[in-house]
């Protein structure tokens, strides 16, 4: 999920399929984070939190998995729309305030 | 209406000139942050506020300064504006956790461009 330069990551995927996209997060000490969607022309939106007691949580369509050993989270978006086609960004908490990742654009096609 | 609204939309300026960005909030939270969002970065942290009474740097505040007028507003402001300083800005408002953050409220952000 970390971008080089000034290109985001895309994921392209066939509507129906399930998309994972991952994020590498920095901060050992994060005891929270977030997945925001942002579609064009928009402010990020919510999508799912998990806190560090947890692996896994799951919402409508959506499941976060957190490994702390690595330091690694992922979105998986089961029976991909093309609603979901967005650019989605990680963030976890740095003492009370949310550091973003550089963002993974999803591309959706019929 | 927008729980989070961002005035202007969209602004081109010159170098040079000063440049104020509004926010206003109708949730009723604390806790206000202003981002700016540039393509392949992310979104980074310029300025936030815990209470009306609070202000503190974030990651990238060189260049710029807020105020936060009451509760519910929160301005940045560019005293000189420059080329780089051209990007997509967004508050955001937030309720905190336990001891985090919380989940953050966007607005629908505000595109500067710095000719």
């Amino acid at each position: 999920g970390e971008s080089v330069g000034l290109h985001l990551p895309t994921l392209s995927v066939q509507e129906g399929d399930n998309s994972i996209i991952n994020c590498a997060y920095s901060n050992s000490a994060s005891d929270y984070f977030i997945w925001y969607k942002q579609e064009s022309g928009k402010g990020p939106q919510f999508i799912i939190d998990i806190r560090s007691n947890m692996d896994k949580r799951q919402g409508q369509r959506v499941t976060v998995l957190l490994n702390k050993t690595v330091k690694h989270l992922s979105l998986q978006i089961a029976a991909t729309q093309p609603g979901d086609s967005a650019v989605y960004f990680c963030a976890e908490d740095n003492y009370s305030t949310l550091t973003f990742g550089k963002g993974t654009m999803l591309l959706v096609s019929p | 209406d927008a729980d989070v609204t961002q005035t202007p939309r969209n602004r081109i300026t010159k170098t040079g000139k000063r440049i104020m960005l509004e926010c206003s909030q109708t949730k009723g939270h604390d806790r206000m942050y202003w981002y700016r969002q540039d393509p392949g970065l992310g979104l980074r942290l310029i300025y936030y506020s815990f209470d009306v009474k609070d202000i503190n740097k974030g990651e990238i505040s060189d260049g710029y300064s807020v105020s936060r007028q009451a509760q519910a507003k929160f301005s940045l402001s560019l005293e000189s504006a420059i080329p780089n300083q051209t990007a997509l800005y967004f508050c955001a408002t937030s309720v905190p956790g336990t001891a985090d953050a919380g989940e953050l409220f966007f607005g629908e952000g505000s595109r500067l461009t710095v000719l």
